[in-house]
């Protein structure tokens, strides 16, 4: 989906090292998410916020941080990154007031790929 | 725990057939289930979402049930195309998002 963007979509590293992923929105949203996704796991949740002074931690932020740079901007952080966090990361957006109706559709940027050596 | 569970991990079928995907959940009691579409390498596209107090919905050749008792949702997509390969996720949850692991359904030409 254009309106959701992810940068890098690829990226290589070394354990230890640490890496940004980000993401921009320009679908008006405040809600904005990161996921992991692995193979047979489905997609986590690493950390999410609601608006620009709120963030809040996932199921699965242990070796993570974010930042909320603007209410369209989201980033990931590998603070070391470490061999088991390769894996394709995702950024979704949402706005649960959609129609009227209360409902938490998500939209995804198209992923980035990480790959931890 | 939270629990989501998605049939089978793969789903052949015949082009032109109805391919049937099941959702199953527990220690939830969802307002509403949402189906969504994943290709491989993109991101999750959302297709259909089901209300508590609705039995079905259609979109096209898409079709979703919803039993709350049974803590199951159904997904049906009818005279089936090659198009139609791709990896189907359910997910549950009112302010955050849980995801089934999805069901990768195949269309043979």
């Amino acid at each position: 989906d254009a309106d959701v963007t992810q940068t890098p979509r690829n990226r290589i590293t070394k354990t230890g090292k640490r890496i940004m992923l980000e993401c921009s929105q320009t679908k008006g949203h405040d809600r904005m998410y990161w996921y992991r996704q692995d193979p047979g796991l489905g997609l986590r949740l690493i950390y999410y916020s609601f608006d620009v002074k709120d963030i809040n931690k996932g199921e699965i932020s242990d070796g993570y941080s974010v930042s909320r740079q603007a209410q369209a901007k989201f980033s990931l952080s590998l603070e070391s990154a470490i061999p088991n966090q390769t894996a394709l990361y995702f950024c979704a957006t949402s706005d649960p007031r959609t129609g009227g109706n209360f409902q938490e559709t998500q939209y995804f940027g198209p992923g980035t790929r990480l790959l931890v050596l | 725990s939270q629990k989501i569970e998605q049939n089978s991990e793969a789903l052949n079928i015949q082009e032109g057939k109805t391919a049937t995907l099941t959702c199953n959940y527990t220690n939830y009691s969802p307002a509403y289930l949402q189906w969504y579409r994943q290709d491989p390498g993109r991101g999750p596209v959302f297709l259909l979402l089901i209300r508590e107090n609705e039995k079905e919905k259609r979109k096209e050749r898409l079709k979703v049930t919803f039993d709350t008792t049974l803590k199951q949702s159904l997904f049906h997509i009818t005279a089936s195309q090659p198009a139609d390969s791709a990896t189907y996720l359910c997910a549950l949850g009112d302010y955050k998002l849980s995801f089934g692991a999805g069901t990768t359904v195949t269309v043979r030409a």
